[in-house]
């Protein structure tokens, strides 16, 4: 059973400050990568993929892949209210993709 | 473009009945997945189709079964409802060409009773 662990929070940041969010996964074969957000009785939304080792870039939203220690993370830069949801990670591996339970993140204005 | 849609988006059950739910992939899209998701477990895979045809399925039993249709709409049948099975149920749905970006439906919300 492949896994994908998330601390479930909550994360708080004061606005403008960086939060960080973190996901390990237990099958080191996993080539893909993926963070979703979801607002509060709403459906999840990709936001960020990443396949290598590094960091990827987008806007405020910076991914991380750690293959080797197989971890991915997600920096969310200039924090703002509206980046208040619960954040999923999901890895791909075995032709399905696999979520954690997700962490949710207040930002204070 | 429409987005990804589902009917109902509300559910009531009784224990023992059976509940056929429905998913409308965006226009030109072929690929849909099937998930459940709860507080305690997350986001779980269910099954996928494509072009009518089940590709992949998730651990759950076979009381949760599926169907893809030619114009790719797709529904889930979950027979013997038990009242575990309580929770939102999402489809999503990919193109061909860009499979791991995957839309998201809003999702139809399941309580047994």
């Amino acid at each position: 059973q492949k896994e994908v662990e998330q601390n479930s929070g909550p994360l708080s940041v004061p606005e403008g400050a960086i939060a960080s969010l973190n996901c390990t996964y237990s099958d080191r074969g996993s080539q893909s990568f993926f963070w979703y957000r979801q607002y509060s009785g709403k459906s999840p939304e990709l936001i960020m993929f990443i396949y290598s080792n590094g960091d990827k870039e987008d806007g405020r939203f910076t991914a991380q892949l750690n293959k080797a220690s197989q971890y991915v993370s997600l920096l969310i830069r200039d924090s703002q209210p509206s980046d208040s949801a619960t954040y999923l990670c999901a890895v791909y591996g075995g032709n399905q993709f696999y979520f954690g339970t997700g962490t949710s993140l207040t930002v204070i204005p | 473009k429409a987005g990804v849609t589902q009917t109902p988006r509300y559910l009531i059950k009784t224990r023992g009945q059976q509940v056929t739910l429905s998913c409308s992939p965006i226009s030109g899209h072929r690929s849909v997945s099937w998930y459940q998701q709860t507080p305690g477990q997350g986001l779980q895979f269910l099954f996928e189709y494509f072009s009518e045809t089940q590709r992949n399925k998730g651990n759950f039993p076979g009381r949760f079964s599926g169907r893809q249709f030619s114009n790719s709409r797709s529904e889930m049948n979950v027979s013997t409802l038990e009242l575990g099975d309580s929770a939102l149920y999402l489809c999503a749905s990919s193109h061909r060409d860009r499979a791991y970006e995957q839309y998201f439906g809003p999702g139809t919300r399941l309580t047994v009773t």
